[in-house]
């Protein structure tokens, strides 16, 4: 079946302990995307990746890292997470921009 | 930052009416789409418009690219209970072409 996937899917942590979240995807897609949605915001890009070893940032990728070491995963860094990114967190990925598949969403609380 | 206004932001509305909710801006895009998120899940993609007038259907869905290609709407028929949920507009933007913009959301809730 062709998938997103992520984990963990629900997350609870303390202000600046790193924390990574995962994203694969069986698909072959070249472009991978992380997003993070907060209420009235709708989704906002944080970074997106259009092949291996190529990523850049999205609208806000402060305190965020990426990588794209392999086509299919494309790990969420945050090395010192802080309480303004409680949120929910999508990867998404597609062949050619278009139509995105997204995954299951984490949400993550960090007090 | 935020470039797609969405209205409205929610809808409450009767099993059986129909539904319009439309999405602005001030920038020009070559592609506009409409997702639909259902609780707990991510975004799927319902439709997707190409071209500036493009009006295209989706089973009880229809959706217009605007002819300014700066504005789009999404309309639902005859709603029924499945269709609850957020619904997004996004677009792709003309430079960097995977960068993709979200619209602020309109959550729709139907009473039985």
């Amino acid at each position: 079946e062709a998938q997103v996937t992520q984990n963990p899917r629900y997350l609870i942590t303390v202000t600046g302990k790193k924390l990574t979240v995962t994203c694969s995807q069986n698909m072959n897609h070249e472009y991978m995307s992380w997003y993070r949605q907060d209420p009235g915001l709708g989704l906002r890009q944080i970074y997106y990746s259009m092949n291996v070893e190529v990523t850049d940032k999205g609208d806000v990728p402060e305190g965020y890292k990426v990588s794209r070491k392999e086509k299919r995963n494309f790990p969420l860094i945050l090395e010192s997470p802080s309480p303004n990114q409680t949120s929910l967190y999508f990867c998404a990925s597609s062949s050619g921009g278009r139509r995105q598949f997204f995954g299951p969403g984490t949400r993550l609380t960090v007090l | 930052g935020q470039q797609l206004n969405q209205s409205p932001q929610s809808m409450f509305i009767q099993e059986g009416e129909d539904v319009s909710m439309n999405c602005t801006s001030s920038s020009i895009f070559n592609t506009w789409l409409w997702y639909k998120q259902d609780p707990g899940e991510g975004p799927v993609l319902l439709i997707a418009l190409y071209k500036a007038g493009e009006l295209t259907s989706n089973g009880r869905l229809t959706a217009q690219f605007g002819i300014t290609r700066k504005d789009s709407f999404l309309n639902i028929s005859a709603s029924i209970p499945s269709d609850v949920g957020i619904y997004f507009c996004a677009c792709l933007r003309i430079q960097g072409a995977q960068k993709l913009v979200f619209g602020q959301g309109t959550r729709l809730t139907i009473n039985p």
